[in-house]
């Protein structure tokens, strides 16, 4: 089976942009989360997503947005990129995002802003 | 609110060897979950390990174990007979059981180098 896949893998943009990146989880999976990777600290949580219902969101600011499609595939838009925007995000999905479900991590799009 | 700590930057084992990687939590909660991922330098979180907050055993998989001191609030990862691949950096993760959501929290990581 197919694992979590994101797309594109990597692409740089310059300040001011905006940015659609994009996630298809595991078939089955119905909850899928959003996780920022700065170089050298550990991933931070962004949103998560359940039924197409946003279900957590993290401390992050208005320009970043989500959402989840019927088919349970997700998108992260950034919107008046910053320099400090760059980073690898993470895509994660789960059966239904909550008690011990565990969460199955995509290889990531590594995101440049000039 | 939760919080992951490793203190241990990076790491380096022998070939064969057993290490262990530290981390250690706060949380006011009674109902969690910790976790252990490995990222390769590729990027992608790799699961090894989950423990309960309610489990009375330490959690075990295959070379991973999970030593799991819940007074002292520490979820040190031993991996035994250490190999070349297990170079990679390792993240300690937490997550809240008692929202519904499933968001996690991260540790800094910890950069291991097994050595030939």
């Amino acid at each position: 089976d197919a694992g979590v896949t994101q797309s594109p893998t990597h692409l740089i943009k310059t300040r001011g942009q905006h940015v659609t990146l994009r996630c298809s989880p595991i078939s089955g999976h119905k909850s899928v989360s959003w996780y920022q990777q700065v170089l050298g600290q550990g991933p931070q949580f962004i949103f998560q997503y359940y039924e197409k219902e946003e279900r957590g969101r993290g401390n992050f600011p208005d320009r970043f947005s989500a959402r989840q499609f019927p088919n349970y595939s997700s998108e992260l838009n950034v919107n008046a990129l910053l320099l400090g925007d760059s980073a690898l995000y993470l895509c994660a999905s789960s059966l239904i995002g909550g008690g011990a479900d565990e969460q199955y991590f995509g290889p990531g799009t590594r995101l440049t802003v000039t | 609110a939760q919080k992951i700590t490793q203190t241990q930057p990076g790491m380096f084992v022998q070939e064969k060897e057993a290490v262990t990687l530290d981390c250690t939590y706060d949380t006011s909660d009674q109902s969690y979950g910790l976790f252990w991922y490995k990222q390769p330098s590729s990027g992608e979180m790799i699961f090894l390990i989950y423990q309960g907050s309610y489990d009375e055993q330490n959690a075990t998989e295959g070379r991973y174990s999970l030593n799991f001191q819940k007074a002292r609030k520490s979820a040190n990862l031993v991996i035994s007979a250490s190999q070349l691949g297990d170079s990679a950096m390792y993240f300690c993760a937490m997550r809240d059981d008692q929202t519904g959501a499933n968001n996690l929290f991260f540790g800094t990581g910890t950069r291991l180098t097994v050595i030939p």
